[in-house]
């Protein structure tokens, strides 16, 4: 069974701190995914990645950075939080598929962030 | 510009009978199409991908690419069926280039009893 794990579950943090979600996989997946979910607007793609220390911009990049420096890990940095930030987010990850792009996504339980 | 438009934000339904839960796409190329399911509590998970042809939980999934249309349906639904379904595309294409997957605003499913 795949494996994706995220550090925290529920976040509580003050407007202007530095945050880092952690996102582990154990499959050996080549991409991984940060996304945020929020009532009514479905899934949006903050960052990608497709291998180690390479990066992508997804739909919503502002105000947040990723990091990836070993295949497994892949972080999100939110650099100074703001309340707007609030939300669930969630981490994926996929193997490459057949025809060279992203397979299935398989996803971690999410971490609720609160920025006050 | 890929896009994935899911009408219905909230379908009630009562126990036994037929859902259809909606998802049209816009695409240029030939599309990968995913449904995903996240039941209250739990993490999102896949459903069915239109490329396999399974029928998974009773629901079934048939890409109308005249329609550009993917919608998920089953005879008879039941109350563990209650949740929030995503639709999801990804683009699948030669010569290798990395494509992003792009999610619809999600249909929660209330089956009552």
């Amino acid at each position: 069974d795949v494996k994706v794990t995220q550090s925290s579950r529920y976040l509580v943090k003050r407007t202007g701190e530095k945050v880092f979600l952690e996102c582990v996989q154990d499959m050996d997946h080549e991409n991984m995914f940060w996304y945020r979910q929020d009532p009514g607007l479905g899934l949006r793609l903050i960052y990608f990645s497709y291998d180690v220390k390479m990066k992508e911009k997804g739909d919503i990049p502002e105000g947040y950075s990723v990091s990836r420096e070993k295949k497994e890990r892949f972080s999100l940095i939110l650099e100074s939080a703001s309340t707007n930030q609030t939300s669930m987010y969630l981490c994926a990850s996929s193997p490459l598929g057949l025809a060279g792009g992203p397979d299935t996504q398989y996803f971690g339980p999410g971490t609720r962030l609160t920025v006050l | 510009a890929q896009r994935v438009t899911q009408p219905e934000k909230l379908l009630s339904v009562f126990k036994g009978a037929p859902v259809e839960l909606k998802c049209n796409y816009s695409y240029s190329g030939s599309p990968e199409l995913f449904w995903y399911v996240q039941y209250s509590r739990q993490r999102l998970q896949l459903l069915l991908r239109h490329i396999s042809r399974e029928s998974i939980k009773g629901f079934t999934a048939d890409l109308n690419k005249g329609e550009t249309s993917f919608h998920l349906k089953k005879p008879f639904a039941q109350e563990e069926d209650s949740a929030m379904y995503y639709c999801a595309l990804s683009s699948a294409s030669f010569p290798y280039n990395f494509n992003k997957f792009y999610f619809g605003s999600g249909t929660k499913l209330n089956v009552k009893p």
